[in-house]
């Protein structure tokens, strides 16, 4: 089944301990992004990337970290989590630049930040 | 940089209904958008994709407008359903086709 599949789907954590919310796709798609959603604010672009080693900053990337070393990964990382980075997160992926596909979503990963 | 406003923020009607969601956005330099459905607790489900050189998208009981001179797209559900309750999210992509645009949102409830 195309998927995307995001891990954990909840985690709850203290400030300061690193942590990884992993992406995985399974249609071959180029283009990948993070977002996080919060109340009142919506969907906002945490990074996206274009293709595999090629990353780009969306509209909030501070305290964020990704990496594309292969196709189908595009992990989110949080070197030093704080209690405003607690979201709903969302991963994304399309065929190429979103602009001319489809973007699938993966199901969610809830963040807590105590 | 884009700004896309969703209205109203939360709609009730009863089932059977035809209805309306609206969403306007500022630039009209945009490259295409789309609409999505996410249901309590979920992601997000793509509904209807219109290129910006596309007036309009149909799919079942989905009717996607876009009017890039007025700044508004349109989503007409027709006879509505109880399981078509969820949010309704308009998302714009920008001119470089590398960046999106989010609306925050028409709540969707419809009564049995």
């Amino acid at each position: 089944e195309a998927q995307v599949t995001q891990n954990p789907r909840y985690l709850i954590t203290v400030t300061g301990k690193k942590l990884t919310v992993t992406c995985s796709q399974n249609m071959n798609h180029e283009y990948m992004s993070w977002y996080r959603q919060d109340p009142g604010l919506g969907l906002r672009q945490i990074y996206y990337s274009m293709n595999v080693e090629v990353t780009d900053k969306g509209d909030v990337p501070e305290g964020y970290k990704v990496s594309r070393k292969e196709k189908r990964n595009f992990p989110l990382i949080l070197e030093s989590p704080s209690p405003n980075q607690t979201s709903l997160y969302f991963c994304a992926s399309s065929p190429t630049r979103p602009g001319h596909n489809e973007q699938f979503f993966g199901p969610g990963t809830r963040l807590t930040v105590l | 940089k884009q700004e896309v406003t969703q209205i109203p923020a939360a709609l009730s009607v009863p089932e059977g209904e035809n209805l309306v969601l609206n969403c306007s956005f500022t630039d009209s330099a945009i490259y295409n958008l789309q609409w999505f459905r996410q249901d309590p607790g979920k992601g997000l489900t793509s509904l209807l994709l219109i290129q910006s050189s596309q007036r309009e998208q149909t799919s079942g009981r989905l009717n996607a407008s876009l009017d890039k001179s007025s700044g508004r797209s349109t989503l007409y559900i027709a006879a509505s359903q109880p399981g078509d309750s969820a949010t309704y999210l308009c998302v714009f992509f920008d001119g470089s086709a590398r960046q999106l645009t989010f609306g925050s949102g028409t709540q969707l409830t419809v009564l049995p």
